[in-house]
């Protein structure tokens, strides 16, 4: 099975950034980030077409910026002033045809002062 | 965006059937045929198990069948085998353009 190779800073303080990367391969379809709090369930922070268009979570969509690089096929992510609500494993995966077919490994990503 | 509503918890014993519901609205679950499942082991990204409502991917067993009627769906497991064992999630396409995930099963297998 396809694992995607995800890397980024696993510890933050309150109010810094949160920035992540994925490498992913060629393709005509979207890209996604999804969260999964310690012990809790999964929640999509949103996705990004290789052509800019791009859709977020309501609830996140101040603070996220999500990106691709075509020429590195690279996936981004960056959430702004996170606090400790905003830890969790973070996994990149791909949409292709309405369904997420393959995951990074994930990320655990913690806020602490 | 609202969570798809799954039961916290289903059991069953080896060998039986056990079924996991999901259930949204009209502008998700209801709206459209792109609901797909997800199994969990501790510890392990999520795979997909099931897409558009009924389809399973190359390499999952034909003991997992998924369904939907109006706005629920429904994740079957027949013959339930210990590996069988972890947490389901669905999720659906809304017509946000966004992504509603369910809250999650853990299927324990008695």
């Amino acid at each position: 099975q396809v694992q995607l190779q995800q890397w980024g800073a696993g510890l933050l303080k309150p109010s810094e950034t949160l920035s992540l990367t994925c490498a992913v391969y060629g393709g005509s379809f979207y890209w996604s980030w999804i969260r999964q709090p310690p012990g809790k369930g999964l929640e999509w922070i949103g996705e990004i077409h290789p052509s800019g268009s791009a859709h977020y979570n309501p609830s996140l969509m101040s603070r996220v910026t999500i990106s691709v690089d075509t020429s590195k096929n690279q996936l981004s992510l960056r959430l702004t002033s996170v606090t400790a609500a905003d830890t969790a494993v973070y996994y990149c995966a791909s949409n292709t045809d309405y369904r997420f077919d393959y995951w990074g490994q994930g990320t655990l990503v913690t806020v602490s002062s | 965006q609202s969570a798809l509503t799954q039961p916290a918890s289903v059991s069953g014993s080896p060998g039986q059937s056990i079924t996991i519901s999901c259930t949204g609205t009209n502008s998700d679950v209801g709206g459209y045929n792109y609901v797909s499942w997800y199994q969990q082991h501790p510890g392990k990204a999520p795979k997909l198990m099931i897409y558009d409502v009924s389809s399973r991917p190359s390499g999952v067993s034909n003991r997992f069948s998924g369904s939907k009627s109006g706005n629920t769906a429904s994740l079957t497991i027949s013959g339930l085998q210990a590996e069988d064992e972890a947490d389901y999630y669905c999720t659906s396409y809304t017509r946000s353009s966004t992504w509603a995930f369910g809250g999650g099963t853990k299927v324990t297998v008695l």
